[in-house]
């Protein structure tokens, strides 16, 4: 069974710096990775998708990177700012089936 | 942007009461899944639909749950008998057709059983 875990459950750091979140997979046999945000009281919305046949895919400030062999991918956001404050989920989809199995979350904080 | 919605927001209810839980997926999108999460705890997944029926669904998703598309553009989540452990926000998704397809959710419904 999958399992997905993301460390550390919790981050504060101070505007303006680079920071990684890491989210690790038991199974590699992964058809797609998505990396999402969390705002308290509100839905998910879906940040970066990453295919398994790809390495690693870019939006604007935010840099997810996928490593199957290792079963770990890491999220990195430069240039930190306060918006950035949520909780950041990962979640792999395996094989044929499209249902998602989901990380327990980072919560960054930015401090202005 | 186009986006799911849900409806209502909050619901409470007895144990024991049947609740409906209604979502409107993005219109072109094929692919529509309900997510559950208990505070404090990871979001799980429940079931899928495509095509008029379940493609997949959890062992959560036991013969208390079912999930109808009742129309072209509703799709609900009933729960025939709450129970206290079934308060939980729920989220809809949808997604289009391609494999690699973002899953778009809703604004959740929290539901709080007493």
């Amino acid at each position: 069974k999958q399992e997905v875990t993301q460390i550390p459950a919790a981050l504060s750091v101070p505007e303006g710096e680079n920071l990684v979140l890491n989210c690790s997979f038991t199974d590699s046999a992964i058809y797609n990775l998505q990396w999402f945000r969390q705002d308290p009281g509100k839905g998910l919305t879906s940040l970066l998708l990453i295919q398994s046949s790809q390495r690693e895919q870019t939006s604007g400030r935010l840099n997810a990177s996928l490593d199957k062999s290792s079963g770990r991918s890491t999220l990195y956001i430069a240039a930190s700012q306060p918006g950035d404050s949520a909780t950041y989920l990962c979640a792999v989809r395996v094989g044929s089936a499209r249902q998602l199995t989901f990380g327990s979350g980072t919560q960054l904080t930015v401090l202005p | 942007e186009p986006e799911v919605t849900q409806t209502p927001s909050h619901q409470v209810t007895q144990m024991g009461q049947e609740v409906i839980l209604r979502c409107v997926p993005i219109s072109n999108h094929l692919y529509f899944y309900w997510y559950r999460q208990i505070l404090g705890q990871k979001v799980e997944f429940l079931v899928s639909f495509y095509n008029n029926e379940i493609s997949e669904k959890s062992e959560i998703f036991d013969d208390q749950f079912s999930v109808e598309r009742p129309d072209g553009s509703n799709f609900t989540l009933k729960i025939r008998s709450t129970k206290l452990e079934d308060s939980a926000m729920y989220f809809c998704a949808s997604s289009g057709p391609g494999p690699n397809e973002k899953l778009f959710f809703g604004s959740g419904t929290q539901l709080s059983v007493l």
